[in-house]
């Protein structure tokens, strides 16, 4: 198992409400990434990071958005969670070669 | 729009038999990864194929590239019941964004 952690692990809320899903990496990977899944389908990228300060979009429009402000820490927030919403979201982080290590990941649900 | 097609969608086998997914994708790249992922968990990186490479073996897995047309398969040799989940292919692309494109998935089961 790569050293890469997700909290929470489920969570369900109500819409409209704020939430901030955690990633940390304790390897000192300098790219970053969260993609969202469907159970039993394709990843999408949402945003990614190739170090502290940086943060870009990805190819799924997403209403969340990223910061990078240590290295280890990638955290992903919605302002308004909607049912829409509903998904598993995914962080990796990847150096040598683009090989990405996966955390457990987060199933959301929004009621 | 994701890259990669992964075929078949979903296979089923019987324990010991061989299993066969296929990836194609379209751009030029630098290397093509298969990634595996139990129900419910992250993904967890199988191996990797440099785009100068044209077989790769690890264990009882066998990837081999086509960047001709744009391919790539994996072959998991004598299978057990705990090679059941999917298997991704990703593509690392030359050019762009440095970010890797997963393909769709094949679900594979295999019958104990």
């Amino acid at each position: 198992e790569a050293d890469i952690y997700q909290t929470p692990r489920y969570l369900v809320i109500g819409t409209g409400k704020k939430i901030t899903l955690e990633c940390s990496q304790t390897m000192g990977h300098d790219k970053m990434y969260w993609y969202q899944q469907d159970p039993g389908m394709e990843l999408h990228l949402i945003h990614y990071s190739y170090g502290v300060n940086s943060t870009e979009k990805g190819d799924l429009s997403s209403e969340s958005t990223v910061s990078r402000i240590r290295t280890e820490h990638f955290p992903l927030t919605l302002e308004s969670a909607r049912p829409s919403h509903t998904s598993q979201y995914l962080c990796a982080s990847s150096v040598v070669q683009n090989i990405q290590y996966f955390g457990a990941g987060t199933r959301l649900s929004v009621l | 729009s994701q890259q990669g097609e992964e075929d078949p969608q979903a296979l089923s086998i019987q324990e010991g038999e061989n299993a066969t997914m296929n990836c194609s994708y379209k751009t030029s790249i630098n290397n093509l990864q298969w990634y595996r992922q139990n129900s419910g968990r992250g993904l967890v990186h199988l191996i990797l194929i440099r785009s100068n490479e044209r077989e790769k073996h690890s264990g009882r897995l066998r990837v081999t590239l086509d960047t001709s047309k744009k391919s790539s398969s994996l072959l998991i040799t004598a299978s057990r019941a705990a090679d059941t989940a999917s298997y991704f292919c990703a593509t690392d692309p030359d050019t762009g964004r440095r970010a890797l494109t997963f393909g769709s998935g094949t679900r594979l089961q295999v019958q104990p």
